[in-house]
């Protein structure tokens, strides 16, 4: 079964510095996808990030980008220069590539300080 | 123009009442889905649909009925509202292609008092 873990339920930074969210995942399969949804205190789910596994290179959004570790199956997320509207409810996700059920983290809450 | 569009976006209701929420995407979507994301903001898959046919369908209450009338609509009643329902309930929308990604409506806020 695949699951999903986010281990940091907080995580604090201070603007304009960096910070990386945890998540780990569980398959036995070859391919698929990861994401990073932003959920602001709005509710609206926002994509931030989407990394393939099939391809070695770490995706990159402006400032946020990924440390994808497939042998690990780790999948974090770094956010540069941190800024106050990245404050927001961070979850994980999987996709198995045989399939359309997305699989999320717990989600990680990330407080910016001024 | 809004990819995913639910409504009501906000519901408050009484225990025992049954309530619909709709939801529509016009993003040319072939597979739909619902999610309730409770007070602890965990995101739990409830049905998907592709084509117009359930194909998830996790352990929820038979008071849920989802309807999708055609692709690009899924619509989501309740029967017999429980206070344990009030949630974020939200309709998403992808393709059903290898690693597409799923949008998410605003979400319907509902309350059972």
């Amino acid at each position: 079964a695949q699951t999903v873990t986010q281990s940091q339920p907080e995580m604090s930074v201070q603007e304009a510095e960096t910070v990386t969210l945890s998540c780990t995942y569980d398959t036995s399969e070859s391919d698929y996808y990861l994401f990073w949804y932003k959920q602001p205190p709005s509710r609206q789910m926002i994509l931030v990030i989407r990394q393939e596994a099939y391809k070695q290179q770490n995706a990159t959004e402006n400032r946020f980008s990924v440390n994808f570790q497939k042998a690990a199956k780790s999948f974090s997320l770094k956010i540069s220069d941190s800024q106050l509207g990245d404050a927001a409810m961070y979850f994980c996700a999987y996709l198995p590539n045989t399939g359309n059920q997305f699989y999320f983290g717990t989600g990680t809450s990330l407080t910016v300080i001024p | 123009d809004t990819a995913v569009s639910q409504t009501p976006k906000y519901l408050v209701t009484q225990m025992g009442n049954d309530k619909s929420i709709k939801c529509e995407q016009n993003l040319g979507h072939d597979t739909m889905y619902w999610y309730k994301q409770d007070s602890k903001k965990f995101l739990k898959i409830m049905f998907s649909y592709n084509n117009k046919e359930l194909i998830i369908n996790e352990t929820v209450p038979n008071r849920f009925s989802p309807k999708s009338p055609d692709k690009a609509h899924l619509n989501l009643h309740i029967n017999s509202l429980e206070l344990g329902d009030s949630a974020v309930y939200f309709c998403a929308s992808s393709k059903w292609d290898s690693g597409n990604t799923i949008y998410f409506g605003e979400g319907s806020w509902l309350t059972v008092v």
